[in-house]
């Protein structure tokens, strides 16, 4: 399996719902990434897990909770969102080949158009 | 913390002709520098990067150059086609499972 996989596609939510999206991989990558992006913009960096364990927060409102439960799995908890949290959020991974030297090509899933109502 | 600057934000080109993306980063500490196409509703998949250690790569119609002592890298596009329309964004990794993008050109290829 060499994909990335992310459900749901589409989410639309209120403000005052929780929700959670996934993300999976199979390829044995041992970080995982959630990164945000609006339209007509680069990805926004908001979490890396290494090892399963988070090691980059880039200064996300505590509405956004991530959990990585296992080596495949990265999920990311939604909460008491704003309009303008609405956003395409894309999953990423990547193998670790040098910890902490060198860059690692990361690999995108297919994203969760997420609309905040 | 590392900055890279994209250019140009939009090229059109015609069908045949070569097409070439510039970045620049910031940090000289940079070590992995790689492109990303990313077509209208999908994904961004990762189409070549080049390592610190090298000046140059080539894979098919795509490839990329390096110059660590400008701290610039550009995507060279050879033949293009109508389905090499997409965004293309440069990003740049000094390490740690962190990658900081470019702003993203907007590539227009005409038959």
């Amino acid at each position: 399996d060499t994909e990335v996989t992310q459900t749901p596609k589409h989410l639309v939510m209120g403000m005052t719902n929780k929700k959670s999206l996934k993300c999976e991989q199979h390829m044995g990558h041992r970080a995982m990434y959630w990164y945000k992006q609006k339209a007509k913009k680069p990805p926004e960096l908001m979490f890396v897990y290494s090892y399963e364990k988070l090691s980059i927060n880039e200064s996300v409102p505590s509405r956004f909770s991530p959990e990585c439960p296992n080596s495949s799995l990265l999920n990311l908890h939604l909460h008491a969102l704003q309009p303008e949290d609405s956003a395409l959020y894309l999953c990423a991974s990547s193998p670790i080949t040098k910890p902490g030297l060198a860059g690692d090509e990361q690999y995108f899933g297919p994203g969760t158009r997420l609309t905040v109502t | 913390g590392e900055n890279v600057e994209q250019h140009p934000s939009t090229l059109s080109v015609q069908e045949g002709d070569s097409a070439v993306i510039k970045c620049t980063y910031s940090d000289s500490a940079s070590n992995y520098f790689p492109w990303y196409k990313q077509e209208l509703g999908k994904r961004p998949q990762l189409i070549i990067d080049i390592r610190s250690n090298v000046g140059e790569k080539k894979d098919q119609r795509i490839a990329v150059t390096l110059n660590k002592t400008a701290k610039h890298f550009s995507l060279h596009i050879t033949e293009t086609q109508p389905e090499d329309s997409a965004v293309y964004f440069c990003a740049a990794s000094t390490g740690f499972q962190k990658l900081v993008f470019g702003t993203g050109t907007r590539l227009l290829v005409s038959p």
